[in-house]
């Protein structure tokens, strides 16, 4: 059975910083990788997905990887800023594209100003 | 807006009761999936449809539980004799079939259920 976990569950960090945001999953047969925010109260906006046969993906300060064979990925946010702080949500997709995707709890990100 | 929308965004009801949510997913996905959330938790996957067909259900879905997608297009989720431990964000999202998109899911606002 598929488990996504993210480490850490908060982080709390001042405006400005690079930060790095980890999932793990145990098994490795993955069809793709996405990460979500999600603001409280709302529903979860898609900021980055990685395809298995892809390493990493980007979009303006976001960095996100992928390492199949260790069952990790990593969100990088470059520059933190206050508007960073939300929920961040990574999910993992088994090996068919029309199945569920599989969810980690998040981590709680606090960006101060 | 082209988003997936959902309706209502709040219900409150009385344990017992009957309870229909609403999902219009975005134009031409062909694949519409719910989940559900509790606070402090991720989204838990109920249901999947392609087209209107149901392809998979999650043992989460107990039979109090019922969701269609007809036509293919909106879906409604149904919870029946509703219990205070459904109280939750119900959450629709829709996914692409193909095309360099296929796989990545875009989600609505949610459908938020307090059963008293």
């Amino acid at each position: 059975k598929q488990e996504v976990t993210q480490i850490p569950a908060a982080l709390s960090v001042p405006e400005g910083e690079n930060l790095v945001l980890n999932c793990s999953f145990t098994d490795s047969a993955i069809y793709n990788l996405q990460w979500f925010r999600q603001d409280p109260g709302k529903g979860l906006t898609s900021l980055l997905l990685i395809q298995s046969s892809q390493r990493e993906q980007t979009s303006g300060r976001l960095n996100a990887s992928l390492d199949k064979s260790s069952g990790r990925s990593t969100l990088y946010i470059a520059a933190s800023q206050p508007g960073d702080s939300a929920t961040y949500l990574c999910a993992v997709r088994r090996s068919q594209a029309g199945t569920a995707l599989i969810f980690g709890k998040g981590t709680t990100l606090s960006v101060s100003s | 807006d082209t988003g997936v929308s959902q309706n209502p965004r709040h219900k409150i009801t009385k344990r017992g009761q009957n309870v229909t949510f609403r999902c219009d997913p975005i134009s031409e996905h062909n694949r519409l999936y719910w989940y559900r959330q509790t606070l402090g938790q991720g989204p838990e996957f109920l249901t999947y449809f392609q087209n209107e067909a149901q392809l998979e259900k999650s043992r989460l879905l107990s039979d109090r539980f019922s969701a269609e997608r007809p036509k293919g297009s909106f879906s409604t989720l149904e919870i029946q004799r509703t219990e205070q431990g459904d109280s939750a964000m119900y959450l629709c999202a829709s996914s692409p079939g193909q095309g360099v998109w296929a796989g990545e899911l875009f989600f609505g606002e949610g459908s938020r259920l307090t059963v008293l």
